[in-house]
């Protein structure tokens, strides 16, 4: 069983919809949850971070992480076509030991 | 303008080569980091240093070489030993490798051999 798993899609959704992505994890010592976003043959950019349980909401952005569940998730609001990248869900405990899931397309038609 | 930049953008190698990824940042990092990337997976780090002159091995480091001897700059050599070395390689910096220290990747390099 991977670390990190998220579902890789992909992802169709028209304009306007609401996105959820989702990743679950096994190691309890993971404190740090991360969301990175990948255009098409770019580098990651990170989109959100939170630290332990509860909320984040950034914009059009929501991240959520449930620690009794091991279960984070990213919702996107009134999702645009400049949306359509693969998002990445990443982890981490107290040591430098980033652990990622392989990522989920996502096209948002117009 | 302050980043991280990736040459060349795309490589091809013949089986049996050696080859340098390189990797340069001006954000006075002190953390850098090599992943791979493959389709359906996700990153995995090669190798990885905190400090000029100190790197340590990721989780997969069988087949690649690093060093650091300056602070903006951290090569990544894929040698022929590397059995499957075609993948996107991203390279990335940090303030410090402590905590949640945000990673900033660069643009990547495809590598492919053929």
């Amino acid at each position: 069983q991977k670390e990190v798993e998220q579902d890789p899609g992909p992802l169709s959704v028209p304009e306007g919809a609401i996105v959820s992505l989702n990743c679950t994890y096994s190691n309890s010592a993971f404190q740090y949850f991360m969301w990175y976003r990948q255009y098409s043959r770019k580098g990651p950019e990170l989109l959100m971070y939170t630290y332990s349980s509860g909320n984040k909401e950034d914009g059009r952005f929501t991240a959520q992480v449930d620690k009794s569940s091991k279960y984070i998730s990213l919702f996107i609001r009134d999702s645009q076509p400049s949306d359509s990248a693969t998002y990445l869900c990443a982890m981490k405990g107290n040591n430098n030991d980033m652990r990622f899931g392989a990522g989920t397309r996502l096209t948002v038609k117009p | 303008d302050g980043g991280i930049t990736q040459s060349p953008k795309y490589l091809f190698r013949k089986e049996g080569q050696n080859v340098t990824l390189s990797c340069e940042q001006n954000l006075n990092h002190d953390a850098m980091y090599w992943y791979r990337q493959d389709p359906g997976q996700g990153l995995r780090l090669i190798y990885y240093s905190q400090i000029v002159n100190d790197f340590q091995k990721g989780d997969i480091a069988e087949g690649y070489s690093v060093s650091r001897e300056k602070k903006e700059s951290f090569p990544l050599t894929v040698t022929s030993a590397q059995k499957n070395p075609t993948a996107f390689y991203l390279c990335a910096s940090s303030i410090g490798g402590g905590r949640l220290n945000e990673q900033f990747f660069g643009p990547g390099t495809r590598l492919t051999v053929l």
